[in-house]
Parts: C-alpha cells; sequence; structure tokens
C-alpha cells in the first residue's frame, strides 16, 4: 500500500522534553510537509522540504527542528523551546505539477 | 504572504439540502484552490480543485466557483447526506509544484437525516 505513515499516534511528555514525531512516505513524491492543526486554527506549516537535504521554515517553525536525510523520510522535533506543543501534528506530501496533498493520520502530542 | 479566510465556521443543514462555504485570499499570485475533507478523526483529503484559468468546476454533488477579480471561491454540495458530515478546509496556493498551501480555518458540516 503507497501512503504516509506516521509514529506514534498519541504521545504523552513531559514539559521541557524534546520529542520526535517520524514521518515516513512509499510515494516517491519529492515534498513533504509538516502542519500543526488546533481546534478552529485550520492547518498551519510548520516546515516544508522541496528535496532531500533542503528544507525550509513554514508559518510556526519556532520551537521546532526537521531533516531531511531521506527522500522518504521527514521527522520533526519538538522542542522544548516550543512554548504550547500539546496539539495535533499531520504530515504531508505532494507530486509536484499537481500540488495536491497526501497527509498521514496524524500524531497527537500532549506535554503534561 | 498569503492570508485565507473561511466562512461560516459551522454550518448545519437538513439531509437533502445544499450548502455553501466560502473563502477569501489575499494574494493576488495565487492560482490553486483546493478543497480538504476531514472526517472525524481521520486525515484530511482532497475532495475538488481549481486552477484560476477555470472559473467552475463540477464533480457529481460538489462544485466549486473561483472569481479572481474579488480573490473569493466557494464550495457548493447539493443534495447533502449524512456522510457529507465533516471539517471542510479551503486552501490557496501558487501551483508551482512545490507550492506551499495557506488554508482557511475550517468549517465544520453537519448534515442532519
Amino acid at each position: 500500500d503507497g501512503g504516509i505513515t506516521q509514529s506514534p499516534k498519541y504521545l504523552f511528555r513531559k514539559e521541557g522534553q524534546n520529542v520526535t514525531l517520524s514521518c515516513e512516505q512509499n510515494l516517491n513524491h519529492d515534498a513533504m510537509y509538516w502542519y500543526r492543526q488546533d481546534p478552529g486554527q485550520g492547518l498551519r506549516l510548520i516546515y516544508y522540504s522541496q528535496i532531500v537535504n533542503d528544507f525550509q521554515k513554514g508559518d510556526i517553525a519556532e520551537g521546532y527542528s526537521v531533516s531531511r536525510e531521506k527522500k522518504e523520510s521527514f521527522p520533526l522535533t519538538v522542542t522544548s523551546a516550543q512554548k504550547n506543543p500539546t496539539a495535533f501534528y499531520l504530515c504531508a506530501s505532494s507530486v509536484d505539477r499537481t500540488g495536491e496533498l497526501f497527509f498521514g493520520e496524524g500524531s497527537r502530542l500532549t506535554v503534561l | 504572504g498569503e492570508n485565507v479566510e473561511q466562512h461560516p465556521s459551522t454550518l448545519s443543514v437538513q439531509e437533502g439540502d445544499s450548502a455553501v462555504i466560502k473563502c477569501t485570499y489575499s494574494d493576488s499570485a495565487s492560482n490553486y484552490f483546493p478543497w480538504y475533507k476531514q472526517e472525524l478523526g481521520k486525515r484530511p483529503q482532497l475532495i475538488i480543485d481549481i486552477r484560476s484559468n477555470v472559473g467552475e468546476k463540477k464533480d457529481q454533488r460538489i462544485a466549486v466557483t473561483l472569481n479572481k477579480t474579488a480573490k473569493h471561491f466557494s464550495l457548493h454540495i447539493t443534495e447533502t447526506q449524512p456522510e457529507d458530515s465533516a471539517v471542510y478546509f479551503c486552501a490557496a496556493g501558487e501551483n508551482s509544484g512545490y507550492s506551499t498551501l495557506t488554508f482557511g480555518k475550517g468549517t465544520m458540516l453537519l448534515v442532519s437525516p
């Protein structure tokens, strides 16, 4: 099955700890994205990557970091500098030309 | 940057009625306008999109219209069914192949039987 896999689905962490969310795709897409979804706020772009070893900040990058060492993988680290990390995180990838985004099932992070 | 406003935030209709969701955008360079549907607990999925060289596009019970002059676009769902209940997001961006989309805040559509 082709698609995007995010893990873990649920994650609980103590305040001050860094956490890393995994995102893997086997769609052979060049572009990958991380969005944050909060109730009533829509989808806000955290980081995106167009090619391996390159990525750009989105609208709300502060307190987050990413890497793109492989085409298939785009992990997101939520650092202790993120002031309000509790949220639902969605990873996506896109095919060139159409721009259609294919989303993973999301990871819900709760910071206690 | 781009700013997308979406209205209404919630919409309740009776089964069989039509539903209309409206979005406005600010960046005249935007030329790609997709709509995503997110059912409860599931991932967003593309349901229809329109590019700026087209004024209207239909796919069975759903249609999207675009007014470039006024910078607004709308989603129309006819003969609504309970399974249409979901959160709908509009988005705008440049279809440059590696565009980043700006999303609206979403509309929760509730279709009552």
